[in-house]
């Protein structure tokens, strides 16, 4: 099993609609979760952060984890063409205290 | 305040040379991280500083890949006798605080753009 395992898309959702995103994680014991955009050639930028189960929201994104079934994800409310990017997940390891990125979400917002 | 900052944005080289590449993390983050991104593919982990010391080097590619970070500030990446393979988007990163600690959000630089010809 992948340290941290998204599906890598695309992932093709209207204009308007929601936008789910997934991840799983191996490690039993991790603390800290984390949610980036990355645009074409630029560098991710943090969406979420998200430390205890449960839902945290934030504008039109919000982040529900689960650490009994180890998965955290991402929702994103009325999808907006310019939300089309790639949903990095990220996930420490506490054995070395290393974060662990995950390969990827494509998400595309069809207009 | 200011973000990360990497120099240069890009750097195109002759294989067979030597390059460095310069990360200046946000000022007071004790954890700085290396990362490579080839085109398409996902972040690749080259190594991670807790201050001045690197505990995981695991993820450099090869001997001929080092780091140092100085004064708990500044770092920088060397590549040694660089090939094509090498080529590739450099990201640097820095958090508060170390992994699991709550202070662990990584911020990334612009990156560095390395085309080895």
């Amino acid at each position: 099993q992948k340290e941290v395992e998204q599906n890598s898309g695309p992932l093709s959702v209207p204009e308007g609609a929601i936008a789910s995103l997934n991840c799983t994680y191996s490690d039993r014991v991790s603390q800290s979760f984390f949610w980036y955009r990355q645009y074409s050639g630029k560098s991710p930028e943090l969406i979420m952060s998200i430390y205890s189960n449960g839902d945290k929201e934030d504008g039109r994104f919000t982040a529900q984890l689960n650490k009994a079934s180890q998965y955290v994800s991402l929702l994103i409310r009325d999808s907006q063409p310019s939300d089309s990017a790639t949903y990095l997940c990220a996930v420490n390891r506490n054995r070395d205290d290393k974060i662990i990125f995950g390969k990827g979400t494509r998400l595309h917002i069809l207009p | 305040g200011a973000g990360v900052s990497q120099s240069p944005s890009n750097k195109v080289t002759e294989k067979g040379k030597d390059v460095e590449l310069r990360c200046d993390p946000i000022s007071g983050h004790t954890a700085l991280y290396w990362y490579r991104q080839s085109l398409g593919q996902g972040l690749e982990f080259l190594i991670y500083f807790q201050g001045n010391s690197a505990p995981d080097k695991s993820g450099l590619p090869s001997d001929r890949f080092s780091a140092e970070r100085t004064g708990g500030s500044v770092s920088t990446l060397t590549i040694q006798r660089t090939q094509q393979e090498d080529s590739a988007v450099y990201l640097c990163a820095s958090s508060l605080g170390a992994s699991g600690s709550g202070t662990d959000t990584q911020y990334f630089g612009p990156g560095t753009r390395l085309t080895v010809l």
